[in-house]
């Protein structure tokens, strides 16, 4: 039973990066790959982006020029940075799991999420 | 890219069926039968309930049933239950390989 755990600040600044890591247990991160979701309170699901085991990834446009999504296989944890944030970028995150190598499109795993706040 | 669109709300009395309907493009729902739903609980993970327009994950009730016409899919929940209100979410790949997630819908059971 794959779990995914997410850590990271619950509060950023205006401005500032805001960094996130999951911890994945119960599976490799090198069997499947892995992505970024949000979600603002009150509001709907926003697709941050994935990456696959080989190191590649595939960003939402809207997010590509602030999004960075790596992984560190010595500690199976998947990380995403997002540089200069604005009070829009207060929301849950979560990670989640994505089974299908070709064509991702679903998540079939999710970690509990965090909240990161944004305000000065 | 603009998200999917789904209504904001649909009800529906015990026993009922119901359809949320989720409309995107040519260049997403249109174009690959990789449509997704989530169903989420006040302050809760969602949970994927069809991939790949139809299938079911293991455990998901058969009661939850999806399908697609053109650019339009749709999840249809038989036989309505109290626990299945909640939020649901369609999800869809598109032609930048990129992720399309609808506004959500949220289900009422009258």
């Amino acid at each position: 039973q794959v779990q995914l755990l997410e850590s990271g600040p619950g509060l950023a600044k205006p401005s500032e990066t805001l960094s996130l890591t999951c911890t994945v247990s119960g599976d490799s991160i090198t069997s499947f790959l892995w992505s970024w979701i949000r979600q603002p309170p009150g509001r709907g699901l926003e697709w941050i982006g994935y990456i696959h085991y080989s190191g590649s990834t595939n960003y939402n446009p809207s997010l590509r020029s602030r999004a960075t999504i790596s992984l560190d296989t010595s500690k199976n944890q998947v990380s995403v940075k997002l540089t200069s944030v604005t009070a829009a970028d207060t929301a849950v995150y979560y990670c989640a799991r994505v089974p299908a190598e070709t064509h991702p499109s679903w998540f079939d795993a999710w970690g509990q999420g965090t909240l990161v706040s944004v305000s000065s | 890219q603009s998200a999917l669109t789904q209504p904001a709300s649909v009800s529906g009395s015990p026993g009922q069926s119901i359809t949320i309907s989720c409309t995107g493009t040519y260049s997403d729902i249109g174009a690959y039968n990789y449509v997704s739903w989530y169903q989420q609980h006040p302050g809760k993970v969602p949970k994927l309930m069809i991939f790949d327009v139809r299938n079911r994950p293991s455990g998901v009730s058969t009661r939850f049933s999806g399908s697609k016409s053109g650019n339009t899919a749709s999840l249809t929940i038989s036989g309505l239950q109290a626990e299945d209100e909640a939020d649901y979410y369609c999800g869809s790949y598109s032609s930048s390989s990129a992720v399309l997630f609808g506004g959500g819908t949220k289900v009422t059971v009258l």
